[in-house]
């Protein structure tokens, strides 16, 4: 079946630092891939999402790249902000965008000022 | 256009209850979809409705069941509550066929 594995957090990093959280899956076909974000208190949003090998998702000053060759799809920003301290889930769905998704464990992103 | 709103927001009920968990869609979206987060896990598919029937389950016992309604609201009941059925009950809404889904804030159901 389909699975996402993600890198376990927290995630502490001063403001301003460079931000990395691993996402690796396991899936049959060619799934669409997300990353959603959930603040304190809040549900999930859409942060960004590739439907094919090789497209790069991009949001807020965010990216992550669809690697088929190596089943990843890794969240990466250039410079973090306090505002983005959050949970970061990775997911995949087989059956186009809106049909069930599989997340991973969540990835829980402090930034200090 | 209004988002996806779940009701209620926090309840607590004790172990061997029934539960109704309720959900409106955003306009224009006429698929729901319910998700169980436990504490510090990803949520997990509950099931899908669409056109009033279930079109999709994931690995949950019957005792979980669900309601469309032809404005496209949508309820989830869960019987005979179970301590480990405490978590955070997601509902999200789409179109079918569509682009991805909207999230509503959930409802933290606590089992005691």
């Amino acid at each position: 079946g389909n699975s996402v594995t993600q890198m376990e957090g927290p995630v502490t990093l001063s403001e301003e630092a460079f931000l990395t959280i691993n996402c690796t899956y396991t899936a049959t076909g060619y799934p669409s891939l997300f990353w959603y974000v959930q603040y304190p208190g809040e549900g999930l949003q859409l942060l960004l999402k590739a439907t094919k090998a090789d497209d790069k998702g991009s949001n807020k000053g965010f990216e992550a790249t669809y690697r088929k060759e190596t089943t990843s799809f890794h969240l990466e920003k250039g410079s973090v902000q306090v505002s983005d301290s959050a949970v970061y889930f990775c997911a995949l769905s087989s059956g186009g965008s809106n049909y069930k998704l599989t997340f991973g464990k969540g990835t829980l992103l402090t930034v200090n000022p | 256009e209004t988002g996806v709103t779940q009701s209620p927001t926090h309840l607590i009920k004790t172990r061997g209850q029934q539960v109704t968990l309720r959900c409106s869609s955003q306009s224009g979206h006429n698929t729901v979809s319910w998700y169980q987060q436990a504490l510090g896990q990803g949520p997990q598919f509950i099931f899908q409705y669409y056109r009033e029937e279930e079109n999709g389950r994931g690995n949950f016992p019957p005792r979980f069941s669900g309601l469309q309604f032809p404005n496209y609201s949508s309820e989830l009941n869960v019987n005979a509550l179970e301590l480990d059925d405490s978590a955070l009950y997601l509902c999200a809404s789409s179109l079918q066929g569509g682009d991805g889904y909207t999230f509503g804030s959930g409802t933290r159901l606590t089992v005691v």
